[in-house]
């Protein structure tokens, strides 16, 4: 079965500061992950997707994520933390079956302080 | 743009209570899900469906039921709603070729 695990619930940056938000996957295939934000009392937005492409991939808001095969990890970066990157982040990876189905992680909450 | 909504952004129900959460979406998209969120459980699928009047269980579908009559409607039923289903429930669509899937503002459900 495919899981992801993320690895801080909470972070907290200084804005202008760089994001690392960190995330481990398993599955027994190539999968496809993304990165979903949530801001307060919204819907979950794709940030960006990778799927068997390029490994580095970009995504909206100048947010970027590696897909490390060997450490089966799919980090979410960020140079320079800004007071609107304050939300939830989850990872996700894609199943196999019915539905093009998805396993989201627990998440983690970005705090960015001034 | 997609655009995925829900009934209701906040529902105050009672135990025992039939509930009814409805989602519609836009964009003719074979795929629906439900999901329930939890802080520190992230989302959990309840229940898909990948074609008009056909639908899979999820991880948790238990005292959850749903109906897909029309492609761009998928109704979320609580036949009996209890306390510990009280939670943020989001409703996605997707491609059937895709694993993108697009996301509801979510309701809030609060059961006493």
């Amino acid at each position: 079965a495919q899981s992801v695990t993320q690895l801080d619930s909470h972070v907290s940056v200084s804005e202008g500061t760089p994001v690392l938000l960190r995330c481990n996957y398993s599955s027994s295939y190539s999968p496809s992950l993304f990165w979903y934000v949530q801001h307060p009392n919204k819907g979950l937005q794709l940030l960006l997707k990778y799927t068997s492409a390029a490994t580095l991939v970009k995504g909206i808001n100048g947010f970027e994520a590696e897909f490390k095969k060997s450490e089966t990890s799919f980090h979410l970066t960020k140079p320079s933390a800004h007071m609107s990157d304050a939300a939830e982040y989850f990872c996700v990876v894609s199943r196999t079956g019915t539905a093009s189905k998805l396993t989201f992680g627990t998440g983690t909450r970005l705090q960015v302080t001034l | 743009d997609v655009k995925v909504t829900q009934s209701s952004r906040y529902l105050v129900k009672r135990t025992g209570e039939k509930v009814f959460l409805e989602c519609v979406q836009d964009m003719d998209h074979e795929n629906m899900f439900w999901y329930r969120q939890d802080p520190g459980l992230g989302l959990r699928l309840i229940y898909f469906s990948y074609d008009v009047k056909m639908k899979e269980k999820g991880d948790i579908p238990e005292g959850y039921s749903v109906s897909r009559e029309k492609k761009e409607r998928f109704s979320l039923i609580l036949e009996s709603a209890s306390t510990n289903q009280t939670s943020m429930y989001l409703c996605a669509s997707g491609r059937s070729y895709s694993y993108e899937q697009y996301f509801g503002p979510g309701t809030r459900l609060t059961v006493t």
